[in-house]
C-alpha cells in the first residue's frame, strides 16, 4: 500500500535561514509526489508536484523539491526562509495508477520561522 | 475566479444527532474529492466524485457516512448518529477532471465538534 512518512513533527528555523523539509514515500510504481502548504485558516494550497522528466521541480512561493528514487524520497528545500513561511507542510503521494485519484497525505511537518 | 467552498465553516453537535457539510466547487470542475483531517494528522481520503458518481468510496469509515453529488456540482456529506471520534476537519476539494495529473483545489474546510 502506498505510504508517505514526514519524519519532522517541527521544525524551527531563522528567517533568511536554509530549509529542507524531509518526505519519503512508498509506492510500487513511479509516483505523482505533490507538497501541500497550510496555513491557519487557509486551505491547503499546492506549492509543487511531480509527475516525471526533470527531478528537480520548481515551485511558488521560491520553493522547490528534487525526486531521488534511489532513496524513495521527495524533499523540500528553499534557500531562504520568510517570516510567512511559517505553515504546516504537507507531502503527498497520488495513487493514480491503482485507478483512483486520491491522494495520501503524510502527517505534516510544521515550519516555525523565528525573525 | 471564486475557489472552493465549504459550509458551514463550523459545527458543533451532539452525540447521535445527523450532520450535513457542503462542498460548492470551483466552476466547471468535474471532479470533487472529501477528505477529512483529525487533529495533528494529514488529510484523509472519503471520497471522490467525477460528475454526479461516486468513483472511489473506499475512504469512507462505515456506513455513517455518506456523500452525494446529485447534479455534478454541490456535493454533500451526511453523517449520521455521529460519534465523538468524528470530530475532525471535513476538507473538500476539486480538479477540472479527474487523474492524478490535476491539481485538487482545496476549500477551507469545516470543522466538526461532537460533543
Amino acid at each position: 500500500a502506498q505510504s508517505v512518512t514526514q519524519p519532522d513533527i517541527h521544525i524551527t528555523v531563522s528567517e533568511g535561514a536554509s530549509l529542507e523539509l524531509r518526505c519519503n514515500y512508498s509506492y510500487g510504481a513511479t509516483p505523482y509526489l505533490f507538497w501541500y502548504v497550510q496555513s491557519p485558516g487557509q486551505g491547503l494550497q499546492l506549492l509543487l508536484k511531480y509527475f516525471s522528466g526533470d527531478t528537480l521541480v520548481q515551485g511558488i512561493k521560491g520553493f522547490e523539491a528534487e525526486f531521488k528514487r534511489s532513496q524513495s524520497s521527495f524533499n523540500l528545500r528553499k534557500p531562504s526562509v520568510h517570516w510567512s513561511d511559517a505553515a504546516e507542510y504537507f507531502c503527498a503521494v497520488g495513487a493514480g495508477g491503482d485507478n483512483t485519484d486520491k491522494l495520501i497525505f503524510g502527517t505534516g511537518t510544521r515550519l516555525q520561522v523565528f525573525p | 475566479g471564486a475557489g472552493v467552498s465549504q459550509t458551514p465553516s463550523n459545527k458543533v453537535t451532539e452525540k447521535g444527532k445527523y450532520v450535513e457539510l457542503r462542498c460548492d466547487p470551483i466552476s466547471g470542475h468535474t471532479a470533487l474529492y472529501w477528505y477529512r483531517q483529525s487533529l495533528g494528522q494529514g488529510p484523509e481520503f472519503l471520497i471522490y466524485f467525477q460528475g454526479t458518481g461516486a468513483a472511489d468510496d473506499s475512504g469512507l469509515p462505515n456506513d455513517r457516512f455518506f456523500a452525494v453529488r446529485p447534479e455534478g456540482s454541490v456535493s454533500t456529506l451526511k453523517i449520521q448518529r455521529t460519534e465523538r471520534g468524528d470530530s475532525a476537519v471535513y476538507l473538500c476539494a476539486s480538479s477540472l477532471i479527474s487523474g492524478s495529473l490535476e491539481t485538487q483545489y482545496f476549500g477551507p474546510g469545516t470543522r466538526l465538534l461532537v460533543l
